[in-house]
């Protein structure tokens, strides 16, 4: 299976801030990479797929880039209601695998 | 509107069955791939199975973890897909979503709780 690892696993950051995730792949999968956003007791909402595509409604404040192991999401501005955790996850293979989640949180 | 419902999830113990169903609805289900993706308390998401729409054969593909233990099926009459658990470990203790998608999940359900304990 392709491990996604994700950096930081959590991080304090200010309304304003520009905040970037990482997350890594074991292996090159070009840009078959998904952003979640998860806020607590609810399901996961998509952001981005194809490692920089923007999901219909979601805010241009999110951005993501990368391709082949190395990705990150960029939130530029943080809000209030951008305080969650995200995921990535790999969809180049059959069996897809998520990273372990960056939590967001107010300093 | 498009909409996903999970129910089913429950107490269980170890080595015992449970099947969880998730009705669709507002969405062709049929040519619809669908997924479960769970939650282990405090913990992150992990995929679970998918079912592939008629049109790609109605396959079912699962992770390593669950393979030989777990079943996707689909009943398209009813546009609702199960997951049926068999000889579960309390390692599978999560709140389990179903998820519409080849392998970018765009529509979740609000999740079902499943606790196996003894």
């Amino acid at each position: 299976d392709i491990q996604m690892t994700q950096s930081p696993s959590s991080l304090s950051a200010s309304v304003g801030d520009r905040v970037t995730i990482t997350c890594r792949a074991s292996q090159d999968i070009n840009n078959y990479l998904i952003w979640y956003q998860q806020k607590p007791g609810k399901a996961p909402k998509l952001l981005i797929y194809a490692a920089s595509t923007l999901q219909h409604g979601v805010s241009s404040r999110f951005s993501g880039s990368g391709s082949g192991t190395d990705f990150t999401l960029t939130i530029r501005s943080l809000q209030p209601e951008d305080f969650a955790t995200y995921y990535c996850q790999q969809s180049y293979t059959t069996l897809l695998t998520f990273g372990g989640g960056t939590k967001v949180d107010i300093k | 509107e498009v909409q996903l419902v999970e129910s089913g999830g429950g107490w269980v113990k170890p080595g015992g069955s449970l099947r969880l169903s998730c009705a669709a609805s507002g969405f062709t289900f049929s040519n619809t791939w669908m997924s479960w993706v769970r939650q282990a308390p405090g913990k992150g998401l992990e995929w679970v199975g998918r079912s592939k729409g008629k049109f790609d054969g109605g396959t079912t593909d699962y992770a390593a973890l669950v393979k030989g233990r777990f079943t996707i099926s689909r009943d398209d009459s009813k546009a609702t897909l199960y997951l049926e658990m068999t000889s579960l470990k309390i390692e599978d203790t999560a709140v389990y979503y179903c998820t519409t998608g080849i392998d970018v999940f765009d529509i979740w359900g609000q999740g079902t709780m499943v606790t196996v304990s003894s």
